[in-house]
């Protein structure tokens, strides 16, 4: 079975760069898992922010963007704000979907 | 826009069938490529994903939980609901439905989620 791995927690500074990323057990994330990233903060459903690797919703905040990175998806936050705190979760298709463990960003 | 909606108890007894129906506003539930999912939160825990289904009933399940699934469509009512048996403490979570576009390969829309609690 695969298992999507993710940073437990990170910490970045208001106004700063971030990168999340998203590995598989079974090898390098390719396109071909149709990568996703959500964000959650409590209480809310996950909001969707990315997928299929790099697309963008129409809601999606520029400052988010997505790619694969060193066989790894990955999801960059450039200026980040104090609202950008919150869950993101890694989301990959091996012929069905597999979520991540999640990323608790702090931003402090 | 479309939304949707978790209905169902919140409250389920444990070897019970937990059952929950996901009500969609804003679109037709038969609309062509959209397919219509639930997945699953533990609380404080990580998402699963559980299953999804066409307007023409064609399913698709995780792995894991497929012996005790069985999802169904009712495009009369544009709704669709989720039938899990057997259920065990591991089964309370917040359950979301949320519309899966195939050609996108997207989860755009989400339900507000509805928890269910498997307790005696």
């Amino acid at each position: 079975q695969t298992v999507v791995t993710q940073e437990p927690s990170l910490t970045v500074s208001p106004g700063g760069t971030v990168t999340l990323t998203c590995a598989s057990t079974t090898g390098a994330v390719t396109g071909g898992s149709f990568p996703h990233w959500f964000q959650q903060t409590p209480g809310q459903p996950p909001r969707p922010l990315i997928y299929s690797t790099s697309n963008k919703y129409s809601w999606t905040p520029a400052r988010f963007s997505g790619s694969l990175l060193g066989g790894k998806a990955a999801l960059t936050l450039s200026g980040v704000q104090p609202e950008d705190e919150a869950d993101y979760y890694c989301l990959l298709y091996y012929g069905g979907w597999v979520f991540g463990g999640g990323t608790k960003l702090t931003v402090l | 826009q479309v939304q949707l909606q978790e209905s169902g108890p919140g409250l389920v007894k444990p070897s019970q069938t937990l059952s929950l129906t996901c009500t969609v506003s804003g679109g037709s539930i038969s609309s062509n490529d959209h397919y219509w999912s639930w997945i699953r939160q533990i609380p404080g825990k990580g998402l699963e994903w559980i299953a999804y289904i066409y307007y023409s009933g064609t399913t698709y399940y995780n792995p894991s939980l497929k012996s005790r699934l069985a999802i169904s469509v009712d495009t009369s009512k544009n709704q669709f609901s989720l039938n899990l048996n057997s259920v065990t403490a591991a089964d309370t979570a917040v359950y979301y439905c949320a519309r899966y576009i195939g050609g996108s390969r997207e989860f755009d829309y989400w339900g507000q989620g509805t928890l269910v609690t498997v307790s005696s």
